[in-house]
């Protein structure tokens, strides 16, 4: 079925230090993973994406890697700044569905 | 210039009660949703309108009423509310055929 799990629900990391939050999806059938972070008191907001053909994407310090052998999703913040932190979601959809299924979603917490 | 609003932010109310939430995107969209949030961050699709008619209807309880009255708003209307109807409500909306939606602030709704 459609699900998509996250490996850590909590995350801290000293600020300027490297992030990495992972995501597990079940449905083989996903063709695009989205990465959203919610601060609190706020809605979800996008960061990046990435479709099933590509295993890796890079934006502003942010890059998400893809492994469709073992379904895993990752998500890597560099230089971790205070702003940083928040709830980082991943979700997947696949063609034609028009939705897009959530994990549990990752606390990141960076400390001064 | 709030790109997707939602009203109220905060709605208390008694079991049994109905109560609405509006929602409105001023970014030309034709997709928009309804998303529920329980306390453990859980993120969960209920409803998506595409040009004013329901295109995903995910297992929600009928007392769950969407209304679409033009393609940049879609309430919510909530009747006989329960305990367990106490969570954040999030809109969303997005462009069709594309998955990267915007989301409002959210409504935290508490049931007493």
């Amino acid at each position: 079925g459609e699900s998509v799990g996250l490996h850590l629900p909590t995350l801290s990391v000293q600020e300027g230090d490297n992030s990495i939050i992972n995501c597990a999806y079940s449905n083989s059938a996903s063709d695009y993973f989205i990465w959203y972070k919610q601060e609190s008191g706020k809605g979800p907001q996008f960061i990046i994406d990435i479709r099933s053909n590509m295993d890796k994407r890079q934006g502003q310090r942010v890059t998400v890697l893809l492994n469709k052998t073992v379904k895993h999703l990752s998500l890597q913040i560099a230089a971790t700044q205070p702003g940083d932190s928040a709830v980082y979601f991943c979700a997947e959809t696949f063609q034609g569905a028009q939705k897009l299924v959530f994990g549990q979603g990752t606390r990141l917490t960076i400390n001064p | 210039d709030t790109a997707v609003s939602q009203t109220p932010k905060y709605l208390v109310t008694q079991m049994g009660n109905d109560k609405s939430i509006k929602c409105e995107q001023n970014l030309g969209h034709d997709t928009m949703y309804w998303y529920k949030q329980d306390s453990k961050k859980f993120l969960k699709i209920m409803f998506s309108y595409n040009n004013k008619e329901l295109i995903i209807n995910e297992t929600v309880p009928n007392r769950f009423s969407p209304k679409s009255p033009d393609k940049a708003h879609l309430n919510l209307h909530i009747n006989s509310l329960e305990l367990g109807d106490s969570a954040v409500y999030f809109c969303a909306s997005s462009q069709t055929h594309t998955y990267e939606q915007y989301f409002g602030p959210g409504t935290r709704l508490t049931v007493t």
